[in-house]
């Protein structure tokens, strides 16, 4: 249920920095894992996935790193740009379930 | 690919009124479709699976009979959310699985305003 009261924590960096967003998961059986960005008033977008037998999986200015030891997953976005400026949240698949849960999310703000 | 169309994106009502919210595949058949719902500043929370053809199931603490969920075609899902009170008010977010690729898209939300 929901936390009434609850806000998002906020990282800030500036323009053409690098960000490093965390997120830790909750079940040690999640074997799959997307990294998602959600824009005010609009639906979650794909970045980037890894699954559980990967530590580390590059796009384009982004990298997600796996710790399965520590649940925990982040997710580095290079040369940061306004266009950045989000919320992103992780989200895990449990092992044949076959249905996605959120992470509680981190708000991105990029300062030109 | 992967892209998903939801209708309406707003809508609001009187408390009392049921309100139906659509789910479409537009480039892709989904045999699973996903609803979320969304509390201001905070993550989605996966309400329900759809399965095209069968009953959705639901995450624990979500009332079936409240929130109503048909999959009757692999390219649409509908929310009915009945009896609609303002406790009922948030963003609620579908999202469909491309049952070739797994890809997994999501709409862009219908925001639920319940006077």
């Amino acid at each position: 249920g929901e936390s009434v009261g609850l806000h998002l924590p906020t990282l800030s960096v500036q323009e053409g920095d690098n960000s490093i967003i965390n997120c830790a998961y909750s079940n040690s059986a999640s074997d799959y894992f997307i990294w998602y960005k959600q824009e005010s008033g609009k639906g979650p977008q794909f970045i980037i996935d890894i699954r559980s037998n990967m530590d580390k999986r590059q796009g384009q200015r982004v990298t997600v790193l796996l710790n399965k030891t520590v649940k925990h997953l982040s997710l580095q976005i290079a040369a940061t740009q306004p266009g950045d400026s989000a919320v992103y949240f992780c989200a895990e698949n449990l092992y044949n379930f076959n249905k996605f849960y959120f992470g509680s999310g981190t708000k991105l703000n990029v300062k030109p | 690919g992967a892209v998903v169309s939801q209708h309406p994106s707003w809508v609001i009502c009187k408390s009392g009124t049921s309100v139906k919210i659509e789910c479409r595949s537009l480039d892709f058949q989904a045999t699973t479709m996903f609803w979320y719902r969304q509390f201001p500043k905070q993550s989605l929370m996966l309400m329900a699976t759809s399965n095209e053809g069968s009953k959705a199931t639901y995450e624990q603490g979500v009332e079936k009979d409240k929130f109503l969920i048909n999959h009757a075609s692999l390219t649409l899902s509908t929310l009915t959310v009945t009896s609609a009170h303002p406790e009922d008010s948030s963003f609620y977010i579908c999202s469909a699985r491309d049952r070739t690729s797994g890809r997994q898209g999501f709409g862009d939300g219908t925001r639920l305003s319940i006077l």
